[in-house]
């Protein structure tokens, strides 16, 4: 298995550009998270999704959008790019239960965003 | 609240041991984990404590759980160079999805 991968690695992007940050998995788990990172930050949930067609938010949703049309894929779209948006970017799964006894996440390696 | 902390740095020589600490607000979290990351990677998850134990051990690794101090640990025995690092202490959160909420992270540095 692959586990969580994301593409691409890294971005430079003009302020008001837009871009999609990939993210897939093929552990066939139901959730999915989008996560940013911040220096000397833990990890902020941006959004996440429990099943293919339904997505909520989590702490810092704004200038983001998601979708979910299948189980394996959870793209993010950031839309208008601001210099807060700088960041390193972690998509991350996990199970509802069965084998995955502790529900941890597994995460893919990140996308590093810059915004200038 | 829902709420992680940790001390930001520690620094140990190669061969000793190394405890990073972490509080939590929630006394309702039933899971507790270390996840690991390592420069320029994703977080790896290293072990968990359900809340019902004291203590689990795994490996080089102890975890220590003080349920009334709301208290976690992570023991690292014979702190190797491959162990430099930043730790990150999650607890699961309320919410039907796994929530996980994160300290900042621990950077151990590990020196000759």
């Amino acid at each position: 298995n692959a586990g969580v991968t994301q593409t691409p690695k890294f971005r430079i992007l003009k302020i008001g550009q837009s871009m999609t940050l990939q993210c897939a998995q093929d552990m066939n788990h139901n959730y999915m998270y989008w996560y940013r990172q911040d220096p000397g930050m833990g990890l902020k949930l941006i959004y996440y999704s429990v099943g293919a067609g339904i997505t909520d938010k989590g702490e810092v949703p704004n200038g983001y959008n998601v979708s979910r049309s299948t189980t394996e894929d959870f793209p993010l779209r950031l839309e208008l790019a601001a210099p807060s948006q700088t960041s390193v970017y972690f998509c991350a799964s996990s199970s509802t239960g069965g084998g995955s006894v502790a529900y941890e996440q597994y995460f893919g390696p990140g996308t590093r965003l810059t915004v200038t | 609240g829902e709420d992680v902390e940790q001390s930001l740095f520690l620094s140990v020589r190669e061969g000793d041991s190394s405890v990073i600490n972490c509080t939590y607000t929630d006394s309702s979290s039933t899971y507790l984990y270390w996840y690991k990351q390592e420069p320029g990677a994703g977080l790896q998850l290293l072990t968990y404590i359900f809340s019902n134990m004291d203590m689990k051990q795994d490996q080089r690794l102890t975890v220590l759980l003080n349920k009334k101090d709301k208290h976690l640990s992570l023991r690292i025995a014979d702190t190797q160079t491959g162990d430099s690092a930043i730790y990150f202490c999650a607890e699961k959160g309320r919410g039907g999805y796994n929530k996980l909420i994160f300290g900042a992270g621990t950077r151990l540095a590990v020196h000759p």
